[in-house]
């Protein structure tokens, strides 16, 4: 089993839709969490951490559940700018590593 | 100004042969990475250096020889090239070493095929 797992999709969406995407991560010694894009042929980019007590940026919530150990990124009013491939990062206790999930594809269409 | 440079972008080479990937980074940040991204797009840290010093080193070829001359730059070497070596690799640094807010900064990546 991976550590980092989310729904490959992909998932296409019309512009202006809400889409959400999950992610678990097997591993309860993980400390941070972060949600990551990459366009493709392009690399990954931080897009936010997320916290406990959940977070939001603009059209962006970011989710935890510690007990579940789920994290999920929810869109609000789809652009086709937010077309790309979502990455969940989750970072270990001690900080020595970092793990990608595979990534979520995302297809905004108008 | 790029903050995580490296090259070359392309790499298209033979079996067999030793190839060089450099990375540079302005940002001052203490730590460097190579991650690699093959063709299902799973990306997979390599290895982390930490004020020159070697700190992550996952079950990676011996072929694969990382050097860190200062904290600014990472370079990776590749002895005897395999098919299986084709993918993207990607250095990062970051600042927060061990921190839990760290933030990784990406190069453009070097797309690297075996022939």
């Amino acid at each position: 089993r991976k550590e980092v797992e989310q729904d490959p999709g992909p998932f296409n969406v019309p512009e202006g839709a809400t889409v959400a995407f999950n992610c678990t991560y097997s591993n309860s010694a993980s400390q941070s969490f972060f949600w990551y894009r990459q366009d493709c042929r392009k690399e990954p980019k931080l897009l936010m951490s997320v916290y406990s007590s959940g977070n939001e940026d603009g059209r962006f919530t970011a989710q935890l559940n510690r007990a579940s150990q789920y994290i999920s990124l929810l869109i609000r009013d789809s652009k086709l700018s937010d077309s790309a491939t979502y990455l969940c990062v989750v970072k270990r206790t001690g900080g020595f590593k970092t793990i990608f999930g595979a990534g979520t594809r995302l297809f905004v269409k108008a | 100004d790029t903050a995580v440079s490296q090259t070359p972008k392309y790499l298209v080479t033979q079996m067999g042969n030793d190839k060089s990937i450099k990375c540079e980074q302005n940002l001052g940040h203490d730590t460097m990475y190579w991650y690699k991204q093959d063709s299902k797009k799973f990306l997979k840290i390599m290895f982390s250096y930490n004020n020159k010093e070697l700190i992550i080193n996952e079950t990676v070829p011996n072929r694969f020889s990382p050097k860190s001359p200062d904290k600014a730059h990472l370079n990776l070497h590749i002895n005897s090239l395999e098919l299986g070596d084709s993918a993207v690799y990607f250095c990062a640094s970051s600042q927060l070493y061990g921190g839990t807010n760290e933030k990784l900064f990406f190069g453009s990546g070097t797309q690297l095929s075996v022939l």
